[in-house]
Order: structure tokens, then sequence, then C-alpha cells
């Protein structure tokens, strides 16, 4: 069974600091998601990593995919507290197409 | 505006009543998705249609029921209501249920029900 941990699943920040969300999964998949959720609203798709040591990087986030350990990061630059937010990162399980979610990121950004 | 529709935004009903929850996807996404949020439960997966028929089964209570129509709008039925459903419902869209590439899902605003 295909399972999905998130670490940290609350964060508490200061705007200007640099902070690293986990994402760990625990089957070979090489389909990543990172999704974004604003507090009340809907889920919206951030990166989709689709291989090995994929890389990819919008504003102050970069996300990054080693399917080797099973591991995909996101990583936050000098945080604004625009950024405050959960995050999820999902991954798929097989041909099925299913996604499998983690448990969520809290991310509190304080000014 | 993602796409996907969702109705109504709200709604507020009494323990066991029974809902309807519906969804129009994102133009030309065959796949549809339910998807319930819960404060202490995270983001479940209820059940997922392609093209009319049902293709996956999460954790969907025997209370509630979904079906996608020809036109691919889905609705998610719910019966009996407890206070523990009260939840955010989440409808997603995409476009491919299988094979190589991505499968990235477009939500839409939800509804946001209320058990009292």
């Amino acid at each position: 069974e295909l399972k999905v941990e998130q670490n940290p699943l609350f964060l508490s920040m200061q705007e200007g600091k640099n902070y690293t969300i986990y994402c760990n999964y625990s089957t070979t998949s090489d389909r990543l998601y990172w999704y974004r959720q604003d507090p009340g609203k809907s889920l919206e798709s951030l990166f989709v990593l689709l291989s090995n040591g994929a890389v990819k990087q919008e504003g102050r986030l970069m996300a990054s995919l080693d399917t080797k350990a099973r591991l995909s990061t996101l990583h936050i630059t000098a945080a604004v507290h625009d950024l405050s937010a959960t995050y999820f990162c999902a991954v798929t399980m097989d041909s099925n197409y299913q996604l499998i979610w983690g448990a969520g990121t809290k991310l509190i950004i304080k000014p | 505006d993602s796409g996907v529709t969702q109705t109504p935004k709200h709604l507020i009903t009494a323990t066991g009543q029974r809902v309807t929850l519906r969804c129009s996807p994102r133009s030309g996404d065959l796949s549809v998705y339910w998807y319930q949020q819960s404060l202490d439960q995270g983001l479940q997966f209820l059940i997922q249609y392609y093209n009319g028929e049902e293709r996956a089964k999460g954790n969907i209570l025997e209370r509630f029921s979904a079906q996608q129509f020809p036109d691919l709008h889905s609705e998610l039925n719910l019966s009996s209501l407890e206070l523990g459903d009260s939840a955010l419902y989440f409808c997603a869209s995409s476009v491919r249920t299988g094979g190589s590439g991505a499968n990235v899902l477009t939500f839409g605003a939800g509804s946001r029900l209320t058990v009292l």
C-alpha cells in the first residue's frame, strides 16, 4: 500500500527565513505533485515532478524529486507572508492514476 | 476561476437529511474526482468517474453515492446525514485517467456542508 508522509505538519516561521517541507512515500512512483491550499479555499496545483532529479521553481518555491530515496522536497526561500498556506504533496499509485495524498503542511509565515 | 464549478457553495441541513452536491468539470476533462476535507481527517478521496463510468472508490460511505452523467457533470449524494459528515467537499477534474505523463487535478471551490 502506498503511503505518503509529510513533515513537518505544522510550521511557523518568520519572514525572510528559508525552510524545507519533506514528502516521503513508501513505494515506487515517479510522479509527484505539490498543491497549495489557502485557508477555506480550494487546492491549486504548484508543481508536477515526473522524473528522478526533476527540479521545478517558481518564485520563492522550489520542488525537487529523488525517486531512489522516495523523497520530494519543497524549499521556501526568503519566505514572505503571502506564502502562508497548507501545502500538500501527492503521489500516483499506479497506472490507474489514483493520487495518494500527504496530510498537508500548514505553513504560517509571520511578518 | 479554475473552470470546475461546484454548487452549492454552502449548505446547512439537519441530521438524517439527504443532500446532493453538483460538479461541472473543466471543459475537455473526462475524469471527475470527489474529495472530503474535514478538520481532523485531511483530504479524503471518495470516488472517481471517467467518462461516465466509475473508475475508483476510496473511503466512501455506503450512505454516499455518486454518478457522472453523459454531459460529464457529476453529482454526489449524501444521505442519512450525521454530524460527522460536516466537511468541505471538493470536486476535481482532469483530462486523463491513465497512461504516461502527468495527471494534474483541477479543483473546484468546494461545497461546505454543515450538518446540525
